[in-house]
């Protein structure tokens, strides 16, 4: 039982090209969310799936797409990566959003740099 | 939105004495509040949280206590040792998202 599982752990982009991260869970959960994490900043929110076939922003969505591409994956894309855009994101995954009281499991995180 | 503060951002103690840390939160409807440990490189892991029908939770050398009138939350570790050393996130659950707070780096020394 894998949990949640992020590919790639670690990644270097240059100004300008595109990436998607992946996110798997096995826990048969249904929503999943993909967080960043810069220095003295906390965990902040991209995108999230509260349910297949459903994404919503969070509080930083510029500069990103999401894709719920089945009820275990949720992919993250930087069409046109930015240097601002270093940092380490992480992926969880729950099972209900929406007042729940379920908690949120991490994913081991992929450390993404932006030159 | 949600908006949660957590203080302090650092927190040193030694070895065997006890570390409290604090959170407010702004959504009243919010009910479900976990704490995060995150150890240097590793991932955010679940350590308690605690639902808004309950004012404390204890398990073992962790407690949690919450006040839904003045709209806060602390972690209380007593007994601390090294191996508690890490960042620890506070959140609260609104209508569809968890709000973190920007952590607290707790260092025990031995």
């Amino acid at each position: 039982n894998a949990g949640v599982t992020q590919t790639p752990k670690f990644q270097v982009l240059k100004t300008g090209q595109s990436m998607t991260l992946q996110c798997a869970q096995d826990m048969n959960h249904n929503s999943m969310y993909w967080y960043r994490q810069d220095p003295g900043m906390g965990l902040r929110l991209i995108y999230y799936s509260a349910s297949e076939g459903t994404t919503d922003k969070g509080e930083v969505p510029n500069g990103y797409n999401v894709s719920r591409l089945n009820k275990r994956e949720f992919s993250l894309r930087l069409e046109s990566a930015a240097p601002s855009q270093t940092s380490v994101y992480f992926c969880a995954s729950s099972w209900t959003a929406s007042y729940s009281n379920q908690p949120q499991h991490f994913g081991d995180g992929t450390r993404l740099s932006i030159l | 939105g949600e908006n949660v503060e957590q203080h302090p951002s650092t927190l040193s103690v030694q070895e065997g004495d006890s570390a409290v840390i604090k959170c407010t939160y702004s959504d009243s409807a919010s009910n479900y509040f976990p704490w995060y440990k995150q150890e240097l490189g590793k991932r955010p892991q679940l350590i308690i949280d605690i639902r808004s029908n309950v004012g404390e939770k204890k398990d073992q050398r962790i407690a949690v206590t919450l006040n839904k009138t003045a709209k806060h939350f602390s972690l209380h570790i007593t007994e601390t040792q090294p191996e508690d050393s890490a960042v620890y996130f506070c959140a609260a659950m609104g209508y569809s998202t968890l709000t973190f707070g920007k952590g607290t780096m707790l260092l025990v020394s031995p």
